[in-house]
């Protein structure tokens, strides 16, 4: 039973698309994570959502809209995609103390052509 | 402003030994905590060990150590009798205990022949 599962796992589309990826945890944690790493490894916290509040929301377009229906599940919703939003997402989850590391899901990699 | 980083974009280790990577942090935050995370090629990302700021000792994880230098600001992970499955990335990361933000290191990708 996958602890942080993502889907879809690969993502190809046209530009201008708006497309979503779903991301659901069954570790009862507390807070979720969107992250983006680029063509470089590079990871980049997008959101966090702590018991559906909205906590970070790091510099990132307005095209993005990560929304938590539940404190289980934070999707990413991406309006009009440009090929710079290639890269692979990353959902996480962890518990509020700080002794607690992330807690992955697999990765969506997103590709606009 | 927290920052974590990694000099080494690559190392090389021969099978069997061990490997020390560098990871240096700042922070202003009196409690942090320091992690390192695995990306095998697969792609996915895998938490290998944790080191608290006001720990005493070294965090060990099985062939895993973290050689936590305060003062330094240094928290090098230490992988003993390397072996072929530990070809990956490798992530260091901080999290400062006011913030909710985990912030990754550029990561350093590890090779280890035969």
């Amino acid at each position: 039973d996958t602890a942080v599962s993502q889907t879809p796992k690969y993502l190809v589309t046209q530009m201008g698309n708006d497309k979503s990826i779903k991301c659901e945890q069954n570790l009862g944690h507390d807070t979720m994570y969107w992250y983006k790493q680029d063509s470089k490894k590079f990871l980049k916290i997008m959101f966090s959502y702590n018991n559906k509040e909205l906590i970070i929301n790091e510099t990132v377009p307005n095209r993005f809209s990560p929304k938590s229906p539940d404190k289980a599940h934070l999707n990413l919703h991406i309006n009009s995609l440009e090929l710079g939003d290639s890269a692979v997402y990353f959902c996480a989850s962890s518990q509020d103390s700080l002794i607690w590391g992330y807690t992955f899901g697999s990765g969506t990699r997103l590709t606009v052509v | 402003a927290q920052k974590i980083t990694q000099t080494q974009p690559g190392m090389f280790v021969q099978e069997k030994e061990a490997v020390t990577l560098d990871c240096t942090y700042d922070t202003s935050d009196p409690s942090y905590g320091l992690f390192w995370y695995k990306q095998p090629s697969s792609g996915e990302m895998i938490f290998l060990i944790y080191q608290g700021s006001y720990d005493q000792q070294n965090a060990t994880e099985g062939r895993y150590s973290l050689n936590f230098q305060k003062a330094r600001k240094s928290a090098n992970l230490v992988i003993s009798a390397s072996q072929l499955g530990d070809s990956a990335m490798y992530f260091c990361a901080m999290r400062e205990d006011s913030g909710f933000k985990t912030i990754f290191g550029a990561g350093t990708r590890l090779f280890v022949k035969a």
